[in-house]
């Protein structure tokens, strides 16, 4: 079985800040990540996703995030904040075998301050 | 080329009655699944279709039915609708079953609200 933990419901960052969104996973399997973004009212949007052929992975929009199995993580990182990053973002894990879902966080809403 | 399409957007319905979701994967996208999605919450799996078997149930009552057609676009039904049923309903689809890294591309998602 697989779960993602998001720790944050809320972060909120001046505009040019560094943005830091966290998730941790567990998986017993070698697990396949994905990081979401959600804009309001709009479905959902892949920003990167890992699978196992680069512990750092770069995505669009400048973000990028970093597997770590040892911590168990995948925490999504992007070095300076845009306004138009305001958004909801989900950090999600599918295992590589049995039932391919993805299973998703709770989320974490992003607010960018001018 | 056009993404996951999704129909219809918004709709009201009443406890009780059933309803029905459409969606249209990506051009040579043969697997199709479905989220519901509750305000404030992460999107939760339903179904998974490929090739127009059934591949993944989530953990949904028998309320909830999804099928694949031969051109791949996908139905998702819910009889005897109750109130917790309103959520954003995500369609995904993603070009096979062959690989857990295969990017899944979601929808812009049908809006259900049962009053």
């Amino acid at each position: 079985a697989q779960s993602v933990t998001q720790l944050g419901s809320h972060v909120s960052v001046s505009e040019g800040a560094l943005v830091l969104l966290r998730c941790n996973y567990s998986s017993s399997v070698p697990p396949y990540l994905f990081w979401y973004v959600q804009y309001p009212n709009q479905g959902l949007q892949l920003l990167l996703k890992y699978t196992s052929a680069a512990t750092l992975v770069k995505g669009i929009n400048g973000f990028e995030a970093e597997f770590k199995k040892s911590e168990t993580s995948f925490h999504l990182t992007k070095p300076s904040a845009h306004m138009s990053d305001a958004a909801e973002y989900f950090c999600a894990v599918r295992a590589d075998t049995g039932r391919r879902a993805l299973t998703f966080g709770s989320g974490t809403r992003l607010q960018v301050q001018p | 080329d056009a993404g996951v399409t999704q129909s219809p957007t918004h709709l009201i319905k009443t406890r009780g009655q059933h309803v029905t979701l459409r969606c249209s994967p990506i051009s040579g996208h043969k697997s199709v699944s479905w989220y519901q999605q509750v305000l404030g919450q992460g999107p939760q799996f339903i179904f998974q279709y490929y090739e127009k078997e059934e591949r993944g149930r989530g953990n949904f009552p028998d309320r909830f039915s999804a099928r694949q057609f031969p051109n791949y676009s996908s139905e998702l039904n819910v009889n005897a609708l109750l109130l917790g049923d309103s959520a954003l309903y995500l369609c995904a689809s993603s070009l096979d079953d062959s690989s857990s890294g295969n990017t899944i591309y979601f929808g812009e998602g049908s809006w259900l609200t049962v009053v």
